[in-house]
């Protein structure tokens, strides 16, 4: 399958700075990224649809201000938490879809990053 | 009423049995229909992938899409230890939209 990475995989943190988690698709370009982000024991929520040369679509209740994202190029995403708390920790993941499969809604994910806010 | 219903578990079963994965859905519109596993501390890993109806086999896996019943299902035959992980079922609606609708994840223990 495609190859969706994500780096880092782990980070800790001060309360109220900013941490940057790179998505990027190594073996196909992306024009569409989702960012997800996951409690322990729960399921993945989406957050934001990235789309590549525009601006993110949050979902209801996600901060826009708070979790910057920018897909500068058909290969790669970047989510910002800016000035981080400790509610903001949690497991985030990034997804793309590879479009050579032609299949909607078929998407590959990173690994996740676990942030730790301290 | 969430969108999408699954049972967390966890659920325990012994090396070689046939394990039963399901989840329900209340959106009539949802037509494409997959499974992900996710090992802990990891994305997850795309195993089934199904559109509309029908049975869908791979190896030791298969996947069941009713969607009269709106009900989906996974089996794993000869469970194995490495078997172990959530398994989340996940599923989208039409129109090339690619917005995915999770399940709440079943956490499942294959012991030898």
């Amino acid at each position: 399958g495609a190859v969706v990475s994500q780096h880092p995989s782990w980070v800790i943190c001060k309360s109220g700075t900013s941490v940057k988690i790179e998505c990027r698709s190594l073996d196909f370009q992306a024009t569409t990224m989702f960012w997800y982000r996951q409690f322990p024991k729960q399921s993945l929520m989406l957050m934001a649809t990235s789309n590549e040369g525009s601006k993110a679509t949050y979902e209801q209740g996600v901060e826009k201000d708070k979790f910057l994202i920018n897909h500068a190029s058909l290969t790669l995403s970047t989510l910002t938490v800016t000035s981080a708390h400790p509610e903001d920790s949690s497991f985030y993941i990034c997804s793309a879809r590879e479009p050579r499969t032609g299949r909607t809604g078929e998407l590959f994910f990173g690994e996740g990053s676990r942030l730790t806010v301290l | 009423q969430k969108e999408v219903e699954q049972d967390p578990g966890p659920l325990s079963v012994p090396e070689g049995a046939i394990v039963s994965l399901n989840c329900t859905y209340s959106n009539s519109a949802f037509q494409y229909f997959m499974w992900y596993r996710q090992y802990s501390r990891k994305g997850p890993e795309l195993l089934m992938y199904t559109y509309s109806s029908g049975n869908k086999e791979d190896g030791r896996f298969t996947a069941q899409v009713d969607k009269s019943s709106k009900y989906i299902s996974l089996f794993i035959r000869d469970s194995q230890p490495s078997d172990s992980a959530t398994y989340l079922c996940a599923m989208s609606r039409t129109g090339g939209y690619n917005k995915l609708i999770f399940g709440a994840g079943t956490r499942l223990a294959v012991h030898p």
